[in-house]
């Protein structure tokens, strides 16, 4: 059965540090992975990783997909109190999505 | 607004009720998906269209629930004789086609059996 796990299930930091989100996958037919934040409402959609398309920034997010490892890393720098919520990862595999429990991130001021 | 719309956003049911949401995708998107979330949980596959065909559907979706897009636009998502473990949040996603696309979210429906 397709699984995807997130570590650490939760964390909590500073203002201003760096902070490293992880996804492992297990997923036949792996087509993407794609990273949304949960803030509380629905998902919103951040990056999605192919076999093309491996490495994704945006601003102070960036996200890089390791297919010989079946892993995913979501690096924020910089962090600010806006960065708190859910992160979630998600792969495609047989034509649908499946969710990993998605890592709960609080900044502190 | 351009993305995807859910109504109603919040319903509370007592238990046996028949309940319906409707979700509309984004208009040019193909592809449509339910998803159910519980607290603690990432969102969990329901079930899926491909314009108006129904293509997939979860062991979860039991034969108390039902979806249907008539006319490969909105979609409808109808729970029967409702039960307290139904309640959740119920996502509606939609893409424009399977592999390359990402799926957007709707702001979801929160139902709430009591």
């Amino acid at each position: 059965e397709d699984k995807v796990v997130q570590s650490p299930l939760s964390l909590v930091v500073h203002e201003g540090d760096t902070v490293t989100l992880n996804c492992s996958y297990e997923v036949t037919n792996f087509r993407s992975l794609l990273w949304y934040k949960q803030e509380k409402k629905a998902p919103t959609f951040l990056f999605m990783l192919t076999s093309s398309g491996i490495e994704k920034k945006s601003g102070r997010l960036s996200s890089i997909l390791d297919k010989k490892e079946l892993s995913s890393i979501l690096n924020i720098t910089a962090t600010q109190t806006g960065d708190s919520a859910i992160y979630l990862c998600a792969v495609e595999g047989a034509q649908k999505l499946v969710f990993g429990q998605g890592t709960r991130l609080t900044i502190n001021p | 607004d351009t993305g995807v719309s859910q109504d109603p956003r919040h319903k509370i049911t007592k238990r046996g009720q028949n309940v319906t949401f409707r979700c509309d995708p984004i208009s040019e998107h193909n592809r449509l998906y339910w998803y159910r979330q519980t607290l603690g949980q990432g969102p969990e596959f329901l079930t899926y269209f491909q314009n108006e065909a129904q293509l997939e559907k979860s062991r979860l979706l039991s034969d108390r629930f039902s979806a249907e897009r008539p006319k490969g636009s909105f979609s409808t998502l109808e729970i029967q004789r409702t039960e307290q473990g139904d309640s959740a949040m119920y996502l509606c996603a939609s893409s424009l086609g399977q592999g390359t696309y990402e799926q957007y979210f709707g702001p979801g429906t929160r139902l709430t059996v009591t």
